[in-house]
């Protein structure tokens, strides 16, 4: 069974923070590797995709990958209120699989 | 700007009425797909076109259907609802060919309820 598993939380960061979102997957021959931010009730909505061992950085937004260890994760520097939200990790490898997320709760 | 349009937002039927969900998209993208979605759970991948080729998944109940007229447009057919399939039903597009190796762009979502 091909999987993507991310803690569910709730991840609670003062705001301000460096947040930490994990996501580790099962298929080696992964390829692609996205993160959604899902608000409650709502679509979700691409943040980040890295292809490549290393960081991706956009803004307060950093992407780390390490496909040795099979781990991809995000970070969110300066956490701000309005980050609150659950985080989807995707995977692609013959299909893209999604991770049930994340939910991060910003405290002020 | 370009988009990914999902009609409507919010639909309610009757247990065993047939339900038609709609999206349409903006962005020329090749590749067109839909998801359920229940509260706390992963997006699941319930179908996807790549142009005009169909791929079904493995697990998706007879019951779903989906038509792709034109690039722009693909409708989700439930042709009889059951109390499980009240659920949030994502449109998506991307790019292709390679569309596991492309981001997926959402509309907003239809929540279907049952009644």
């Amino acid at each position: 069974q091909k999987e993507v598993e991310q803690n569910s939380g709730p991840l609670s960061v003062p705001e301000g923070a460096i947040a930490s979102l994990n996501c580790t997957y099962s298929d080696r021959g992964s390829q692609s590797f996205f993160w959604y931010r899902q608000y409650s009730g709502k679509s979700p909505e691409l943040i980040m995709f890295i292809y490549s061992n290393g960081d991706k950085e956009d803004g307060r937004f950093t992407a780390q990958l390490n496909k040795a260890s099979q781990y991809v994760s995000l970070l969110i520097r300066d956490s701000q209120p309005s980050d609150s939200a659950t985080y989807l990790c995707a995977v692609g490898a013959s299909k893209i699989i999604f991770g049930s997320g994340t939910r991060l709760s910003i405290r002020p | 700007d370009a988009m990914v349009i999902q009609n409507p937002r919010y639909q309610v039927t009757q247990f065993g009425k047939p339900v038609t969900l709609s999206c349409s998209q903006t962005l020329n993208h090749n590749v067109m797909y839909w998801y359920q979605q229940k509260s706390s759970q992963a997006p699941k991948l319930l179908f996807h076109y790549y142009d005009k080729d169909f791929n079904n998944e493995a697990d998706t109940p007879d019951n779903f259907q989906s038509r792709r007229p034109n690039t722009s447009f693909c409708f989700l057919d439930i042709r009889s609802p059951g109390l499980g399939d009240a659920a949030m039903y994502l449109c998506a597009t991307s790019r292709g060919p390679g569309e596991t190796n492309q981001p997926q762009h959402f509309g907003d979502g239809t929540r279907l309820s049952i009644l």
